[in-house]
């Protein structure tokens, strides 16, 4: 069974950093795409970002409103993906959920989520 | 970017009844790249549908999805007490960039 563990929210002020993670276990993480997804209270769901895996490239796609502040990056010996968040915001309160997929499906699989605030 | 406008924001229906919720794209998509999940209260989301019309594990039959191009539906056929939540459309796949439409909350009337 294939289990996604995000860690690593918390209050953090604007202009603040966060380390977010996202631990899986069932899927060998090295074969699979994984994506960032972010809710922020009371909204829709946002797609933050995703990372391929390294033998399509390792390419990392932002979307606009993060790009240049946030780094997704992973360590598949950990089997861990990383959300640096930099630059912090109060919009990018929210709770941040990893996922993956195969194939033709883009998110199959959820974390739980971690909640991050942003706040003076 | 690739915007998905969801219609209705919110549909209010009855247990049993058929419920039609739309997702329109603001540019033709790849109907392999269209999901649909399903979000309860203080949930993580849940794949119902990928590629625009396979039903995902375990998802009841009572759910199917059809469109192409820029217009895509989700039909449940008959409304059960567990189906009022917010639904979700998603393009992925082979897309660049991904985005989601802004979600549609089944509501019980």
């Amino acid at each position: 069974e294939v289990q996604l563990v995000e860690s690593g929210g918390g209050l953090e002020k604007p202009g603040g950093s966060l380390r977010l993670s996202c631990s899986a276990s069932g899927l060998t993480l090295s074969d699979a795409w994984m994506t960032w997804v972010r809710q922020a209270p009371g909204k829709g769901l946002e797609w933050v970002g995703r990372i391929e895996k390294k033998t399509d490239g390792g390419t990392t796609k932002y979307a606009a409103p993060v790009k240049g502040r946030f780094t997704i990056s992973r360590d598949d010996s950990r089997d861990t993906v990383f959300l640096q968040m930099n630059s912090l915001k109060t919009e990018d309160t929210a709770v941040y959920y990893c996922g993956t997929g195969s194939g033709t499906i883009t998110i199959g699989h959820w974390g739980q989520g971690t909640p991050v605030t942003v706040s003076s | 970017e690739i915007v998905l406008t969801q219609s209705p924001d919110t549909l209010s229906l009855s247990p049993g009844e058929r419920a039609t919720l739309s997702c329109r794209a603001s540019q033709s998509i790849s109907s392999s790249g269209l999901a649909w999940y399903q979000q309860r209260p203080g949930q993580a989301p849940r794949l119902l549908m990928y590629g625009t019309s396979n039903r995902f594990t375990g998802v009841p039959d009572r759910f199917s999805g059809s469109g192409s191009g820029t217009d895509f539906t989700l039909t449940i056929s008959r409304l059960e007490p567990e189906d009022f939540a917010v639904y979700h459309c998603m393009q992925g796949g082979n897309s660049p960039l991904y985005s989601f439409g802004q979600g549609t909350n089944l509501e019980i009337k």
